[in-house]
């Protein structure tokens, strides 16, 4: 069993719609917990964090924690177009870049 | 800055073949980070370095991978002989601190034939 295990995917949804993504993970040492956004042919550029459980927004995003289900979640409210992307979560039981394992992340299309 | 640079942005080799790719990081940034990413395993952590010291390199699958830092303005992680098991999209980041935001190179797709 994976670590980090995330639904591949794709996603489609139309523009304006609320999307989520989720994760689960298997390792209850977890604290950390990162979104990514990887564009097409492009690296990862990190979205979000938050430590522990609770919530966490940033405008149109909210990544949201439920340690007690190892379950992680990001929210994208008002999707546009240009939210199409693969989504990768990733865990650590240290802040550090070293420490980070990797869902294998999810497409995401935003149709006009 | 120009962000974290990585050359080539394809290679396309016949295995046997030694394959070298390249990464320059962001200036004044102290950590580089190589990673390798399939469509089956995800994102994983091949080896990184500090102050052009390797730190960790349990990543690295096996002896056939090496990466060096001569300068810390490049690093090369080289594979040799190549595999077509090899094939993924190989990316370098680069962070000022341990626990400070990573950035990502645009990444280097291998195809192994």
């Amino acid at each position: 069993q994976k670590e980090v295990e995330q639904d591949p995917g794709p996603l489609s949804v139309p523009e304006g719609a609320i999307v989520s993504l989720n994760c689960t993970y298997s390792n209850s040492a977890f604290q950390y917990f990162m979104w990514y956004r990887q564009y097409s042919r492009k690296g990862p550029e990190l979205l979000m964090y938050t430590y522990s459980s609770g919530n966490k927004e940033d405008g149109r995003f909210t990544a949201q924690v439920d340690k007690s289900s190892k379950y992680i979640s990001l929210f994208i409210r008002d999707s546009q177009p240009s939210d199409s992307a693969t989504y990768l979560c990733a865990t650590s039981s240290n802040f550090g870049n070293e420490k980070l394992t990797f869902g294998t992340g999810t497409r995401l299309t935003i149709i006009p | 800055d120009a962000g974290v640079i990585q050359s080539p942005r394809h290679e396309v080799t016949e295995m046997g073949q030694e394959v070298t790719l390249r990464c320059k990081p962001i200036s004044g940034h102290d950590y580089l980070f190589w990673y390798r990413q399939t469509m089956m395993r995800g994102l994983e952590l091949l080896i990184y370095f500090n102050n052009n010291v390797p730190i960790d390199d349990s990543g690295m699958p096996e002896d056939r991978f090496s990466a060096k830092m001569p300068n810390a303005s490049f690093s090369t992680l080289k594979i040799q002989p190549s595999e077509p098991r090899d094939s993924a999209v190989y990316f370098c980041a680069s962070s000022y601190g341990p626990n400070t935001e990573a950035f990502f190179g645009q990444g280097t797709r291998l195809t192994v034939v």
